[in-house]
């Protein structure tokens, strides 16, 4: 499939347990940023990647872990899922010099219970 | 000063009426202002974008007005439509910070009804 895709798209975990959420996309662009978004909240930086092996801290890293071999994949895991990390997670992309925009997956509801 | 705020929270139109979202920011170094609209269940998607040189961009039912002196921006939906219904956010970026992050606002929910 040509683009961003997230899976899973729906997540049902306990607390205390680790849960990945993968991210992949076909452009090949260099960004790439995992948000989550909570009511009231709008959408909130976790982490984001320049590039294959360069990756930052965003606005709400606590809790999550990411990394990223190669650049069409940036994985977002959470080592020990917590209730407040019940949210929507958006993967999304870009890529310098072509224009600013963000291209955003279709996200994944995780819900811990 | 990396903040973007949005308003309103959220706001009811007629149909055929203009629906008026609110932007402000204080970082400077900002040198685009794109507005995203999302769809329930969806991700976010860009809708239009303005850069700081000009005052006013306008495509189909859509305008951002830009003020740079009070360092301001809104979106204007006119003939607003129930297909418009979705929650829109405004964003900014510095474009030569490194990091290539967009500022979101904390979004508005539209409902357009029939």
């Amino acid at each position: 499939d040509a683009g961003i895709t997230q899976s899973p798209r729906y997540k049902i975990t306990e607390t205390g347990r680790q849960v990945t959420l993968m991210c992949h996309q076909t452009w090949s662009h260099s960004y790439m940023f995992w948000y989550r978004q909570d009511l009231g909240h709008g959408l909130r930086l976790i982490y984001y990647s320049a590039a294959a092996d360069i990756t930052d801290k965003g606005e709400v890293p606590d809790g999550y872990v990411v990394s990223r071999s190669k650049t069409e994949n940036f994985p977002l895991t959470l080592e020990s899922a917590t209730r407040s990390q019940t949210s929507v997670y958006f993967c999304a992309s870009s890529e310098r010099g072509v224009s600013y925009e963000q291209y955003f997956g279709p996200g994944t509801r995780l819900t811990v219970t | 000063q990396q903040q973007v705020k949005q308003s309103p929270q959220s706001l009811i139109v007629q149909k055929g009426g203009i629906s008026i979202i609110n932007c402000a920011y204080e970082n400077t170094a900002f040198d685009y202002f794109p507005w995203y609209q999302q769809f329930p269940g969806k991700g976010p998607a860009l809708l239009i974008a303005i850069r700081p040189d000009v005052s006013e961009k306008k495509e189909g039912r859509f305008t951002i007005s830009f003020n740079k002196s009070a360092k301001q921006f809104s979106l204007h939906i006119m003939d607003s439509q129930p297909g418009d219904s979705a929650t829109y956010f405004c964003a900014a970026i510095n474009g030569k910070d490194s990091s290539y992050k967009l500022i979101f606002g904390s979004g508005t929910r539209l409902l357009v009804r029939p």
